[in-house]
């Protein structure tokens, strides 16, 4: 069983449509992340929820809303998609919210606009 | 603010040979720090974390780092490399109490050649 999952795994669209990424966890975890993973492979984080409530969100345009329907699943919606927003999107998940903790990465999802 | 700089961007290393792959982080207080270990087209993994305690610690797949506050570095090694070592490798901080915000460095990709 796929400990973090990510639906889809590929996603090409055109500017200015409107997508979803579907994100859900099956370790029990209490916190839940999106990254952005650019072309030159920096990896940064977007947003952060720890029990449905969101903790941390990072200077994202307001066209990114992620949205937790329960603690096992996280996921982003992009309205008016532009170029600049093709990149590899990672989920992660962690046990609790704490700085230490490791956070669980799932395989990505990768999103290309023309 | 935290930052991390990883110092190569690529390391390529004849397999069985040992490997350094460098990384020195910023902070005005005290750190926990994390190597991840990305494969091709898979999401992030955590090789090791250093969160107190003896600066050396041992990780997965035979890797090992060493936390060294003086020089503010935490440096991952490999003694003997093989094949499927090849990956892109990320370092990352996160400061001490508050919420948990993983600050990543940029990668190191390490090449190994047969």
């Amino acid at each position: 069983d796929t400990a973090v999952s990510q639906t889809p795994k590929y996603l090409v669209t055109q500017m200015g449509n409107d997508k979803s990424i579907k994100c859900e966890q099956n370790l029990g975890h209490d916190t839940m992340y999106w990254y952005k993973q650019d072309s030159k492979k920096f990896l940064k984080i977007m947003f952060s929820y720890n029990n449905k409530e969101l903790i941390i969100n990072e200077t994202v345009p307001n066209r990114f809303s992620p949205k937790s329907p329960d603690k096992a699943h996280l996921n982003l919606h992009i309205n008016s998609l532009e170029l600049g927003d093709s990149a590899v999107y990672f989920c992660a998940s962690s046990q609790l919210v704490a700085v230490q903790e490791t956070q669980y990465f799932g395989p990505g999802t990768r999103l290309l606009v023309l | 603010a935290q930052s991390v700089t990883q110092l190569d961007s690529q390391v390529p290393v004849f397999e069985e040979a040992p490997v350094e792959l460098r990384c020195n982080y910023s902070s005005s207080v005290s750190v926990y720090l994390f190597w991840y270990v990305q494969y091709p087209n898979q999401g992030l993994q955590l090789l090791l974390k250093y969160l107190s305690g003896s600066t050396l610690v041992k990780g997965i797949n035979g890797f090992e780092a060493e936390f060294n506050k003086s020089q503010t570095s935490f440096h991952l090694r490999k003694p003997s490399v093989h094949i499927s070592d090849t990956a892109e490798y990320f370092c990352a901080v996160s400061e001490k109490g508050g919420y948990q915000k993983v600050t990543f460095g940029i990668g190191t990709k390490l090449q190994v050649i047969p």
